[in-house]
């Protein structure tokens, strides 16, 4: 049992390329979700599904695409990388929002030069 | 605006001593409180979750409080150890119907030195 697991684990980007983050879990959980974690600021969350197939806007979605093709995996995808966009991105899952706990990946760390 | 404010920002202490850690929040409607441990490199870990009507919840050494009322909790770690050597972040549930967004602390930086 992993949990949730994250690659790649580090990426340096140049400006204007792209990628896409990966994010599975082995928990069967039904919500899954992106959070970036920047210095002296709290985890803010960028997308978020409720279910496969599902996708919702969060608090910074801006500049980020997601997709959750199955349950057990969401792509964080960069279209056109921006240096404001240096941060380290967290996967978490639950299996319920709210009251339910979010288990979180071990993060990567993305530079935009 | 809902928030949640940390303190202090960051604490050192010897091993083996106690200390407690401060959070306050303004968020509205509530629905829990919870306190992450998140070790450098690493994502945040769950360490408590507490409900409205629950005043105190320990894991181990780590008990957290709440006062729902003044809107209050602290974190307070016993006879602490090199571990525990980690950012403490305080979140707090939104509560409501739909999707309830957790709202997060900036965190405090506890540094136990031998």
């Amino acid at each position: 049992n992993a949990g949730v697991t994250q690659t790649p684990k580090f990426r340096v980007l140049k400006t204007g390329q792209s990628m896409t983050l990966l994010c599975a879990q082995d928990m069967n959980h039904e919500y899954m979700y992106w959070y970036r974690q920047d210095p002296g600021m709290g985890l803010r969350l960028i997308h978020y599904s409720v279910g496969e197939g599902t996708t919702a806007k969060g608090e910074v979605p801006d500049g980020y695409n997601v997709s959750r093709l199955k349950k057990q995996n969401f792509l964080l995808g960069l279209e056109s990388a921006a240096p404001s966009q240096t941060s380290v991105y967290f996967c978490a899952s639950s299996y319920s929002t709210g009251s339910g706990e979010q288990y979180f990946g071990p993060g990567t760390r993305l530079t935009v030069t | 605006k809902n928030q949640v404010e940390q303190s202090p920002q960051s604490l050192i202490i010897l091993e083996g001593k106690n200390c407690t850690l401060q959070c306050n929040y303004t968020v509205s409607p509530f629905s829990n409180l919870r306190w992450y441990k998140q070790d450098t490199g690493r994502g945040p870990v769950s360490l408590t979750i507490m409900t409205f009507s629950e005043n105190t919840k320990s894991n181990g050494r780590y008990t957290a409080t709440l006062d729902a009322d003044t809107k209050q909790s602290s974190l307070h770690i016993t006879a602490s150890q090199l571990s525990d050597s980690a950012s403490y972040i305080c979140v707090v549930s939104e509560g409501g119907t739909g999707f309830q967004k957790l709202v997060f602390g900036t965190g405090t930086r506890l540094l136990v030195s031998p």
